[in-house]
């Protein structure tokens, strides 16, 4: 069953603790991960697309990496306003452009 | 350009009425994804829509759940006889037309409360 996992399930920071948060897939043939970011309340806010392996994109203190089989976001030196859930999802091929939803990443940093 | 939106941004149902939430997709996109979320827990898929079809309708109760997305207006998504379990935030989601650009925008939700 195609699946997307992401890990840890929560993480707390000190402010400019550098840290990383993981997601792995098992989908026949990746058409896309997508990285979201979640507050409190509110809808997802797309963040990244990352479409074959060795691929990276960046964004303020936010990097997201791509292997064959996981993607990394890298925060570095985060601020609290970085405290969020993170969320990660992946297109498979085929033509349907539903999305595969990782559970998310619930991210504290403390000032 | 205006981002997705919905409404209404909550919405109050005894059981047994009928709910109806609506989304307007950006301004480009045809393409619209019905998500449900529970308080601490993730994004459930629910249907999938292009104008005036239904794409994918797999992860949507066979029950009481209807949506539509007509030629002309938002999408609807439709909760007969709603009970105590439906209370949750419903988001929608739009995607683009343009061929690889598969990303979905999302609206701010709709927080449907059942008593």
């Amino acid at each position: 069953e195609d699946q997307v996992t992401q890990s840890p399930e929560a993480l707390r920071l000190q402010e400019g603790e550098s840290s990383s948060l993981n997601c792995s897939y098992t989908v026949s043939g990746l058409r896309g991960l997508f990285w979201y970011r979640q507050d409190p309340g509110k809808g997802p806010e797309f963040l990244f697309t990352l479409y074959s392996a060795g691929e990276e994109k960046e964004k303020e203190r936010l990097k997201a990496t791509l292997t064959k089989k996981e993607s990394f976001l890298h925060i570095t030196a985060p601020k609290p306003e970085d405290s969020a859930t993170y969320l990660c999802a992946v297109r498979e091929a085929g033509n349907n452009r539903k999305l595969i939803w990782g559970l998310g990443t619930s991210l504290a940093v403390n000032p | 350009n205006a981002g997705v939106m919905q409404n209404p941004r909550h919405l109050v149902r005894r059981r047994g009425q009928e709910a109806r939430l609506r989304c307007s997709p950006m301004k480009g996109h045809s393409h619209v994804y019905w998500y449900r979320q529970l308080p601490e827990e993730g994004l459930k898929f629910m249907v999938y829509l292009q104008k005036e079809n239904i794409i994918d309708e797999s992860g949507m109760p066979k029950e009481r759940f209807s949506a539509e997305f007509p030629k002309e207006g938002p999408s609807i998504l439709r909760i007969q006889q709603v009970v105590r379990g439906d209370s949750a935030a419903y988001f929608c989601a739009s995607s683009s037309d343009r061929l690889l650009f598969y990303e979905q925008y999302f609206g701010p939700g709709t927080r449907l409360t059942v008593t």
